[in-house]
Parts: structure tokens; C-alpha cells; sequence
């Protein structure tokens, strides 16, 4: 089946803490993205990767860090959370870019106290 | 930047009704928008798709209409049913050809269906 699997989907943690919320894909994309969803803000995007070891900032990039080593793989590092990083994180990807459809992961819901 | 925006925050309807839900951009170089469907606990699943060189397209029960006159979106779901209650985003790829650039997703519209 094809997907998008974010682990782990639940995590409470404290400030200063660094954490790893890991997203595999299984469909050969090219294109990988995380986002964070926000009551009132929607959705914005944290990072994006149009292929392995190219990565790029989105709109709110700020304490998050990224890699892409593998094609399949692309995981959000939190080097010293802070509370306003608590949110509900989406990993999404797709072939080749922002022109074509995404497919999302279930989402990490994230707390830092 | 520029950001895509939703006319209403909740829309109710009638289980059977057809369902129109709006959108709004303003940044008249996007060439792509795609509307997703959200359920609660779930991320965002991806339902039509149309691109700037057309105004009108069609899927399974949902059609999705593109007004680049006024910069506005629609997305019609025909005889709508309990599993269309979600929460409906559009979106807008900026930029052209490669896509690197970021999506932007308006705010979201709650479908509520009434039995």
C-alpha cells in the first residue's frame, strides 16, 4: 500500500529536549515536504526536499533541521524544542514537486512543556 | 507572501444537498491549486486538482471550477453524504515548471452534513 508513515504519532516532552520525528515514504517520490498545522493558521511549511541531499526552507523553518540522505526517507530534528513548537506536524511527498499531488502522512501530534 | 484564503470557516448541509465550498488567492502567477479533504485525526487527503490552462474538471462526484478572471476556486460535491463531514483546504503551488516552491494551503472550510 502506498504511504506516508510519520512515527511517532504522539510525543510529550520537555523544553531543551532534542527530539526526531521520523517520515518514510513508499512510493519512490522525488519531492518530500513537512509542515505544521495550527489552529487559525492552517497549514505551513517547515521544509522541503526536491530529492536526496537537497533541501530547502519554507515559511517557518525556525528551530527545525532536516536531512535527506535517503530518497525514501526524511526526518524533522528538533535540536532544543520549545513550547511554541508544540503543534501537529505533517510529513507529505510526491513525485517530482509542488505541481502535483501530495500524499500526506497521519500527522505527529507534538507537545512541549 | 501571498496567501490563499477561504470564504467561510463552516458550511451545513443537507445529507442528499450539493455542497459548494469557495476559495479565494490572490497570487496571480500560481498555476496549480488542489483542494484536500482532512477528517479528524487524519492528514490531509488529496481529492481534485486543476491546473491554470483550464477551468473546469471533474472526479467522482466532485468537481472543481477555476475563475482566474477574479482569482477564485470552487469545489462542488454533488449529493453530499455523512463521510464528505471533513474539513475541505485549498491549496496553491507558487512558482512554475519544477514546483520547488512551497504549497499554500488556505485556512479550511468545515463540512457539516445534516442528516
Amino acid at each position: 500500500e502506498a504511504q506516508v508513515t510519520q512515527n511517532p504519532r504522539y510525543l510529550i516532552t520537555v523544553t531543551g529536549k532534542k527530539l526526531t520525528v521520523t517520515c518514510s515514504q513508499n512510493m519512490n517520490h522525488e519531492y518530500m515536504s513537512w509542515y505544521r498545522q495550527d489552529p487559525g493558521l492552517g497549514l505551513r511549511q517547515i521544509y522541503y526536499s526536491m530529492n536526496v541531499e537537497v533541501t530547502d526552507k519554507g515559511d517557518v523553518p525556525e528551530g527545525y533541521k532536516v536531512s535527506r540522505k535517503e530518497k525514501r526517507n526524511f526526518p524533522l530534528i528538533l535540536e532544543s524544542p520549545s513550547p511554541n513548537q508544540t503543534s501537529l506536524y505533517f510529513c507529505a511527498s510526491s513525485l517530482s514537486g509542488t505541481n502535483q499531488p501530495q500524499h500526506f502522512g497521519d500527522g505527529t501530534r507534538l507537545s512541549i512543556l | 507572501g501571498e496567501s490563499v484564503g477561504l470564504h467561510l470557516p463552516t458550511l451545513s448541509v443537507q445529507e442528499g444537498d450539493n455542497s459548494i465550498i469557495n476559495c479565494a488567492y490572490s497570487n496571480s502567477a500560481s498555476d496549480y491549486f488542489i483542494w484536500y479533504k482532512q477528517e479528524s485525526g487524519k492528514g490531509p487527503q488529496f481529492i481534485i486538482d486543476i491546473r491554470s490552462n483550464m477551468d473546469k474538471r471533474q472526479g467522482q462526484r466532485v468537481t472543481v471550477l477555476l475563475n482566474k478572471t477574479v482569482k477564485h476556486l470552487s469545489l462542488q460535491i454533488a449529493a453530499t453524504q455523512p463521510g464528505d463531514s471533513a474539513v475541505y483546504f485549498c491549496a496553491e503551488a507558487q512558482g512554475s515548471g519544477g514546483g520547488a516552491d512551497g504549497l499554500t494551503f488556505g485556512k479550511g472550510t468545515h463540512l457539516i452534513i445534516q442528516p
